[in-house]
This record gives C-alpha cells, structure tokens and sequence, in this order.
C-alpha cells in the first residue's frame, strides 16, 4: 500500500508569490490534515478536510488556505508569500473515523527569498 | 484547551543505555496520547499511542510508554538505545473521543543522539 505523496519535494519562492503543494493521502482513507513545522514554532496544525468538507482548521491567517477533492486528494495554497511562511509542510492522512492515528508524508520545503 | 511540554530539548545516552524522554501534558478532557519520531528529512512515523485501557503502552522498534493520570505524564522509554534510534521525537496529545478531526497539540520536540 502506497504511503502519504506530498509533491514537489523541494519549492523556491520569493515574497509575495503565491505557491500550490499536493498531496495525495493513503488509498481509502478520506481525511487530510496539514502541518507547517518550523524550528521556531514547531509543529502546527493548519487544518483538516474529510470528503472535500474543512472540519477543523488552526490559527493560521486566511492566506493559507486548502481543499480536496472527491478522490481524497488535498492541495494547501499560501497566497502573498512572506519570509516567515518558509518551513515544512506535512501532510498527514487518517481513515477520519476518529482515533486519530496520522500517516504523515515527506513534507514540501518551502523556502521563501 | 491542551498542551504539551516536553523535557529536555537535546538527549544524548550511549548505545545499549536506557533512554527516557520526558513528556507531560495539559488537557481539559480525557486524552489521547502519541510519541511520533521523526528521521532527518523525512515526516512522523507513529511509535505508539494511548487511548484507553492499558497505561502501559507498547509500540514500534521497543519504545513504550506509561500514561500516569496522577501525574500527566506519559514518557517514552527503551531498555537499550541502538545507533537507528537517533531521531528527533515528538509528544502529541489529542481530545479523546474522536473529535479532534486531524489536530494534535505536538510538544517542540526532543533531539534523541546515541554514542558508541
């Protein structure tokens, strides 16, 4: 069974760009969660979409943004890019029944200039 | 409300010496609790996890962990460290019941670094 496929790997940006990461959560389960980690703040939670509804979502101001679609399939988008917005994004996927048992991906560096 | 404090931000033990990695956390409701481990450049595998019954808890790779009501705490141990365990660990705590819908509170991590 494949695991949790976060794409690209690897992203550049310069300040005020907007930028798309993908991921694509475990065949079958139906919830996608987002994480951004920094050295400073650690791990925190974006927000979570279970069959292409948003349950939940983090104190994060509304650049930050998702969706999924019907296949389960989850992008986040940052619009207006700023400096501190560089970390690394996590994807995680849970069946959504309610133990919370997270499969995280790779994650996407971001690295904004 | 919930949080995470996890003792120590840099542990450093010899192989084959016990490690303990400190956890206590803060919740208003019953918990759920998770140890994840994170290898350089790659995301949190799961290790264990607490939801109800038994407090003493097993996971992957010999790690378990003892959930203590009395004393919040629920932190990490292995009789023997090996080289692979050098990783950097998180404590996560969740609402239990199912509600959280994808959101742990993670503590900021432990650094775990085995000698020879």
């Amino acid at each position: 069974k494949a695991g949790v496929t976060q794409t690209p790997r690897y992203l550049i940006k310069t300040r005020g760009q907007q930028v798309t990461l993908s991921c694509s959560p475990i065949s079958g389960h139906r919830s996608v969660s987002w994480y951004q980690q920094t050295p400073g703040q650690g791990l925190q939670f974006l927000f979570e979409y279970f069959s292409e509804t948003q349950r939940n979502k983090g104190n994060f101001p509304g650049r930050f943004s998702g969706r999924q679609f019907s296949n389960s399939r989850s992008e986040m988008n940052v619009s207006t890019l700023e400096l501190g917005d560089s970390a690394l994004y996590l994807c995680a996927s849970s069946s959504g029944t309610g133990l919370e048992k997270l499969f995280f991906g790779s994650g996407t560096q971001l690295s904004v200039l | 409300a919930q949080s995470v404090t996890q003792l120590g931000s840099h542990v450093s033990v010899s192989e084959g010496a016990l490690v303990l990695l400190r956890c206590n956390y803060s919740s208003s409701v019953p918990p759920y609790l998770f140890w994840y481990v994170q290898y350089p450049n790659q995301g949190l595998q799961l290790l264990l996890k607490y939801t109800t019954g038994a407090t003493l808890v097993k996971g992957i790779n010999g790690f378990e962990a003892e959930f203590k009501k009395s004393e919040t705490s629920f932190h990490l141990t292995k009789p023997s460290a090996h080289m692979s365990d050098a990783a950097e660990y998180f404590c996560a705590v969740s609402p239990a019941g199912g509600t959280s819908y994808g959101k742990l509170t993670f503590g900021q991590g432990t650094i775990l670094t085995v000698h020879p």
